[in-house]
């Protein structure tokens, strides 16, 4: 069975600051995609970056990047230049099942992160 | 660019009760899902659809059904509430396309935030 862990239940850093969130995973299969996902404190999921297991090329979103490892089942997200309004949880996340049929998402734990002024 | 619909935001509901929670996709988005978040928790998968037709499902109760219409409109009915329903609970649509090297990004909805008492 696919499993997302994220290890760091709480981040700080300060605003302007880069900061890179954990993500690991644990799949048998050969395709497979990766996400983040950012949930602030209202409430809302926001997808943020995906990054596809046939990507050579680690997927950049403005001021997200994805630092994908393939070999190391990692795909750690880094924000540059951290803002206030960074603040919330974020959930990493695969993609279960190929096809019409399957795609659900398992997430992992999540990392609450704090941006200080 | 328009974005998944949740309908009602808020919902109270007594112990036993029923509750009706409704989804409308992205246009032109065809897949539905969707997903259960406890307090404190990941978002849990129950059930999704593809195309009018259930195509997975997870953990959902038995005392759940959920269906997608012909407009691709989705509802996911809950019955005999317990207090352990207590959640937000989100749809999140993508496109049909399938494949392995297509993206198919889920977006989310703002999610239902269910109470029961």
């Amino acid at each position: 069975a696919q499993k997302i862990t994220q290890t760091q239940p709480g981040m700080f850093v300060q605003e302007k600051e880069a900061v890179t969130l954990d993500c690991t995973y644990d799949t048998s299969d050969q395709s497979y995609g990766l996400f983040w996902y950012k949930q602030p404190s209202s409430g809302e999921m926001i997808f943020l970056i995906y990054q596809g297991s046939y990507d050579e090329q680690n997927a950049t979103e403005g001021r997200y990047s994805l630092n994908f490892q393939k070999a190391r089942k990692s795909a750690n997200l880094v924000i540059s230049a951290s803002q206030l309004g960074d603040s919330a949880m974020y959930f990493c996340a695969m993609r279960e099942g190929q096809g019409n049929q399957g795609g659900k998402l398992i997430f992992g734990q999540g990392t609450e992160l704090s941006v200080k002024p | 660019a328009a974005g998944v619909i949740q309908s009602p935001r808020h919902l109270i509901k007594e112990k036993r009760e029923t509750a009706t929670l409704k989804c409308y996709p992205i246009p032109r988005h065809d897949t539905v899902y969707w997903y259960q978040q406890g307090p404190g928790q990941d978002p849990q998968f129950l059930i999704s659809f593809y195309e009018k037709m259930q195509s997975d499902k997870g953990s959902i109760p038995d005392r759940f059904s959920a269906q997608q219409f012909s407009d691709y409109h989705s509802e996911l009915n809950m019955s005999s509430l317990e207090l352990g329903d207590s959640a937000l609970y989100f749809c999140a649509s993508r496109e049909g396309l399938a494949g392995e090297r297509v993206k198919n990004i889920q977006y989310f909805g703002a999610g239902t935030r269910l109470s029961v008492l």
